[in-house]
């Protein structure tokens, strides 16, 4: 079984509509983070949280929301979605501890399309 | 600000041809970490390699190899041999602490690799 894994791995839906994409680990990882990909920018960090009480604004949180229910799940919500959103959105974890732990472990991504 | 450079959007080569991948970095960090991801057609990153700032040593696993040359601020990628395989974007990240001492991974904007049969 995958040690990340995010739902629904595929969505449309349409403008204003509210949007929530789940993700969840069995890693027993602290970290978890949340990642937007569009073609030709690569992943940019939307949200991240380093424990349960913890969450962090990323690179692009305008129009992002997050909740970090426990350590093992964390998700991304969109309250009002809009056409620009559209992208495939990246869950991530990692170990906690010194900087040699700090590898990423990707879930295999949700394809977002807003109409 | 941290950045990560892949000036090659995309690359082609015929099958058993090798190719080399560059990765040119940003940082204000003395400690850092960089990687390597695959991202093949079916979407999933792949881990390929970590590299922290102060292992300047070449790394080479199967076909293929890592070149990191901090006077460049360099992390480029060779694939030795290439097959239809290998096809997928890649991607270059860094890793450095923000002013805060959290950890964060900035990729680049990653090259896509074609290999021609």
């Amino acid at each position: 079984d995958a040690d990340v894994t995010q739902t629904p791995r595929n969505r449309i839906t349409k403008t204003g509509k509210r949007i929530m994409l789940e993700c969840s680990q069995t890693k027993g990882h602290d970290r978890m983070y949340w990642y937007r990909q569009d073609p030709g920018l690569g992943l940019r960090l939307i949200y991240y949280s380093f424990d349960v009480k913890d969450i962090n604004k990323g690179e692009i949180s305008d129009g992002y929301s997050v909740s970090r229910q426990a350590q093992a799940k964390f998700s991304l919500s969109l309250e009002s979605a809009i056409p620009n959103q559209t992208a495939l959105y990246f869950c991530a974890t990692s170990a906690p501890g010194d900087r040699a732990d700090n590898e990423q472990f990707f879930g295999p991504g949700t394809r977002l399309t807003v109409l | 600000a941290q950045k990560v450079t892949q000036a090659q959007t995309e690359i082609s080569v015929v099958e058993k041809e090798d190719v080399t991948l560059d990765c040119v970095y940003e940082t204000r960090d003395t400690t850092y970490y960089l990687f390597w991801y695959k991202q093949p057609p079916s979407g999933e990153l792949v881990f390929l390699i970590r590299r922290n700032s102060f292992d300047e040593q070449n790394e080479i696993s199967g076909r293929y190899s890592w070149n990191f040359q901090k006077s460049t601020s360099s992390f480029n990628f060779t694939i030795t041999a290439s097959q239809v395989v290998d096809s997928a974007v890649y991607f270059c990240a860094l890793s450095e602490a923000d002013n805060f001492g959290n950890e964060k991974l900035t990729f680049g904007t990653g090259t896509r690799l074609t290999i021609i049969p």
